[in-house]
């Protein structure tokens, strides 16, 4: 089965400094990634994805990061802001399954 | 913007009792999930629905948790009889039909507590 994890549960980083989040799949036929943010209170919001068949995707403010060859992707938030304190959720789905699974989430805190 | 409403926002229960939690996906969207998540910990797949029949559930989606699509705009989630460990955020998703994407836009999630 899959699993989903992140590396660091918490993260603190400075106001207008870029942030890293990482994450960690362990199902090789998965294919497709999604970042997800969560505000106290509020669902999962979505950030950005990729499919497997790319290594990087840009938005706005944010990058994601795909290395399939470790099974490993990152959420790059340039110019981190008070308002993207929230935990963050990595995702991952493979082949015709439309279930994502979750990781357990990184609680990053912007300081002033 | 679309967005998927859900009530009760949060609903207070007795074990055993049956709950049944309701949402509104988007409405040109053709995929509905529910998703939990017991507090402080990841978000958990239940069940996917599509065509008005369960496409995939998971092993928490045992024969106390049935969903229905009772007509064209509501999507509910009914737990037959609760249980503590039922205590969680219950979140529902919708997506469209998308080829290789499946970006699930959720609800605020109905809090459900079993005392």
């Amino acid at each position: 089965g899959e699993s989903v994890g992140l590396h660091l549960p918490t993260l603190s980083v400075q106001e207008g400094d870029n942030s890293i989040i990482n994450c960690a799949y362990s199902n090789s036929a998965s294919d497709y990634f999604i970042w997800y943010k969560q505000e106290s209170g509020k669902g999962p919001q979505f950030i950005i994805d990729i499919r497997s068949n790319m290594d990087k995707r840009q938005g706005q403010r944010v990058t994601v990061l795909l290395n399939k060859t470790v099974k490993h992707l990152s959420l790059q938030i340039a110019a981190t802001q008070p308002g993207d304190s929230a935990v963050y959720f990595c995702a991952a789905a493979s082949g015709s399954a439309r279930q994502l699974t979750f990781g357990s989430g990184t609680q990053l805190t912007v300081l002033p | 913007e679309p967005e998927v409403t859900q009530t009760p926002s949060h609903q207070v229960t007795q074990m055993g009792q049956e709950v049944i939690l309701r949402c509104v996906p988007i409405s040109n969207h053709l995929y509905f999930y529910w998703y939990r998540q017991i507090l402080g910990q990841k978000v958990e797949f239940l069940v996917s629905f599509y065509n008005n029949e369960i496409s995939e559930k998971s092993e928490i989606f045992d024969d106390q948790f049935s969903v229905e699509r009772p007509d064209g705009s509501n999507f509910t989630l009914k737990i037959r009889s609760t249980k503590l460990e039922d205590s969680a955020m219950y979140f529902c998703a919708s997506s469209a039909l998308v080829s290789g994407a499946n970006v699930l836009t959720f609800g605020a999630g109905s809090r459900l507590t079993v005392l």
